[in-house]
This record gives structure tokens, C-alpha cells and sequence, in this order.
């Protein structure tokens, strides 16, 4: 069956620095990939989308890679901040008209 | 612009009671709706989908059933609460597309006991 893993480890990092989270899939060839991002007893709010043919994508200090050939996803924060603070998932679409998400990444910026 | 409401907020409820969670959406027609249910410190997980009015798929077999009476109105709801429906409640939509993103709702806490 199809599968997403996430670093289930939170990750803790200093302020200014880049973060860096990992989503690894199985059993699967998705067309694109969405990072979301959730606060503690909120919705997730989506970040940003890629697609297959593309790279790399960027959008302010968020910048997303896509590689199908080793089946991940990067997700990198640059010039991290406190309010970066929050748990990240990443997500496919799974075929038809459901999306697979995986359990995310808690992120951790010290001031 | 689209908004998406769930309500209520927060529940506690006594094991083997009704359950109903509302979830309306505005600013958009025939969205596909999505019930999740997150544990804590877990990831979401599909409980039930709906591309139209009174079209519901479900994920997972369990004590929980989903309506959709209105284009942008969707229900969860349950006859007999269990200790392990506790959870993040969350509705979502998102439009046709595959690429399409999917919005969620604030979500509802409810608590078993």
C-alpha cells in the first residue's frame, strides 16, 4: 500500500539557522506534493505545492524539492524564526480524489 | 473568498451517546468534503469523503456514518460513542482538480470519557 514517512523525531534548531524536513514515499508515483503546515489544536494550512516535473520550488523563505527517483520530498525553512515553530506534513494525492498524509514533522526554533 | 465553519469547537461526551459535527463551507459550489480524524501526536487520518450531495465514501468501518443533505454541508455522526473515537475532528474541502489543494476547518476536539 502506499506510504508516507515522516521524521517522527521532532526537530530542534537554533534560530537563523536553515531547518530541514525529510517525507519519504512508497509504492507510489506521485504527479505532486504538498507541505502543510499545523499549529498545536489547529487545521493544517497548506505551505506549498510541486509537481513531478519540477525540482525545486521556492516561495518566500520555504523552499520544497521533489525527487522521484529516490522517492522524497525536502522541505527547507531558511532564516528560521521561533514563529516557524509548528509540525509540517507532507502529503500526495492518492489517486482519484484522496490524499494521503503523512504523520508530519514537529519543528522546534529557539530563540 | 472561500470559508470553511465546523462547530462545535470542543465536546466531551459520555461513552455510548449521539454524536453530530456540522461542517459548512462558503464562497464555493460542489466542493469535494472530507472528515479526518487525528489522534494526539498523530498523523490524519481519512475517515470519510463526498464529491456530491448524498455521495459518501468511506475509509474506515467503525462506529461513525456521514451525511451530506446540502451541497456544502457536511455531517459526521455517530449512534454509540466509544473511548477510541477521542480524537481531532477536521473537515476539509478542496475542488475537483487532483492537484487541488485541500482547505481544512478549524476542527473539533472530542473527548470520550
Amino acid at each position: 500500500s502506499q506510504k508516507i514517512e515522516q521524521n517522527s523525531e521532532a526537530l530542534n534548531i537554533q534560530e537563523g539557522k536553515t531547518a530541514t524536513l525529510t517525507c519519504n514515499y512508497t509504492n507510489y508515483s506521485p504527479a505532486y506534493l504538498q507541505w502543510y503546515r499545523q499549529d498545536p489544536g489547529r487545521g493544517p494550512v497548506f505551505l506549498l505545492l510541486i509537481r513531478e516535473n519540477e525540482k525545486e520550488k521556492r516561495k518566500e523563505r520555504l523552499k520544497v524539492t521533489f525527487d522521484t527517483t529516490l522517492k522524497q520530498s525536502l522541505f527547507h525553512i531558511t532564516a528560521s524564526q521561533p514563529a516557524d515553530s509548528a509540525t509540517y506534513l507532507c502529503a500526495l494525492a492518492s489517486g482519484g480524489f484522496k490524499t494521503i498524509f503523512g504523520a508530519g514533522t514537529r519543528l522546534f526554533v529557539k530563540a | 473568498s472561500q470559508t470553511i465553519h465546523q462547530w462545535p469547537a470542543t465536546l466531551v461526551q459520555p461513552v455510548g451517546s449521539p454524536l453530530s459535527l456540522e461542517c459548512t463551507v462558503e464562497g464555493t459550489s460542489n466542493p469535494n468534503l472530507y472528515w479526518y480524524r487525528q489522534a494526539a501526536g498523530r498523523g490524519l487520518q481519512l475517515l470519510f469523503y463526498s464529491v456530491g450531495i448524498g455521495q459518501i465514501s468511506s475509509e474506515v468501518p467503525q462506529n461513525l456514518s456521514a451525511s451530506r443533505p446540502q451541497d456544502r454541508q457536511f455531517i459526521l455522526s455517530s449512534k454509540k460513542l466509544l473511548l477510541s473515537d477521542s480524537g481531532f475532528y477536521l473537515c476539509a474541502w478542496r475542488t475537483g482538480g487532483r492537484a487541488d489543494t485541500q482547505y481544512f476547518g478549524p476542527g473539533t476536539r472530542l473527548t470520550v470519557l
